[in-house]
């Protein structure tokens, strides 16, 4: 199995709701990611996980949750998000290398609408 | 000194012509450039990447040149087809495991 998979495709949320976003891999990578991408916008890091436990937060504001139950499922948890959140959430994995390098796998996303 | 520089904004080549988008970035601490393209609704997809030791590297018809001393890599498309136009994004990242800091992007259109 060589991608990463997201679920669900689209999402239509109101502000007060409590929604989670989806993310599997098999590959046996052991750092995943989410990403935020706005219309005709370069992709933007929110977090990454190395070996399950939280490496990088990019400042993120707390009404976004994630969480990697294990090394091969991350989840973003969603409450109480703004309009402004509309975005395409993407998941992307790759290996922990020791000599460097940084391959990142991305999966086809999350539409989300916040309504 | 995280950015990375990406030209032209959009590009349009003739079927069979060469493709070339630039980038530019000003982090010397970067270690690996890699280049994704994405196409409407879809997630990025990783075509080609570079570390700074190697001036050239070629995927069929996708060539990464990196230039060191001018802090500037650029994606040269070959033989260019409809079938890839598309966004193309240029990124740089320090280390393993670490933020992938991404230019603004190319639209690329090919044309018949």
């Amino acid at each position: 199995d060589t991608e990463v998979t997201q679920t669900p495709k689209h999402l239509v949320m109101g502000m007060t709701n409590k929604k989670s976003l989806k993310c599997e891999q098999h590959m046996g990578h052991r750092a995943m990611y989410w990403y935020k991408q706005k219309a005709k916008k370069p992709p933007e890091l929110m977090f990454v996980y190395s070996y399950e436990k939280l490496s990088i937060n990019e400042s993120v504001p707390s009404r976004f949750s994630p969480e990697c139950p294990n090394s091969s499922l991350l989840n973003l948890h969603l409450h109480a998000l703004q309009p402004e959140d509309s975005a395409l959430y993407l998941c992307a994995s790759s290996l922990v290398r020791l000599a460097g390098g940084n391959e990142q796998f991305f999966g086809p996303g999350t539409r989300l609408t916040v309504l | 000194q995280q950015q990375v520089k990406q030209s032209p904004q959009s590009l349009i080549v003739q079927k069979g012509g060469i493709s070339i988008i630039n980038c530019a970035y000003e982090n010397t601490a970067f270690d690996y450039f890699p280049w994704y393209q994405q196409f409407p609704g879809k997630g990025p997809a990783l075509l080609i990447a570079i570390r700074p030791d190697v001036s050239e590297k070629k995927e069929g018809r996708f060539t990464i040149s990196f230039n060191k001393s001018a802090k500037q890599f650029s994606l040269h498309i070959m033989d260019s087809q409809p079938g890839d136009s598309a966004t193309y994004f240029c990124a740089a990242s320090l280390g393993t495991a670490s933020k992938l800091t991404f230019g603004t992007g190319t639209r690329l259109q090919v044309t018949l």
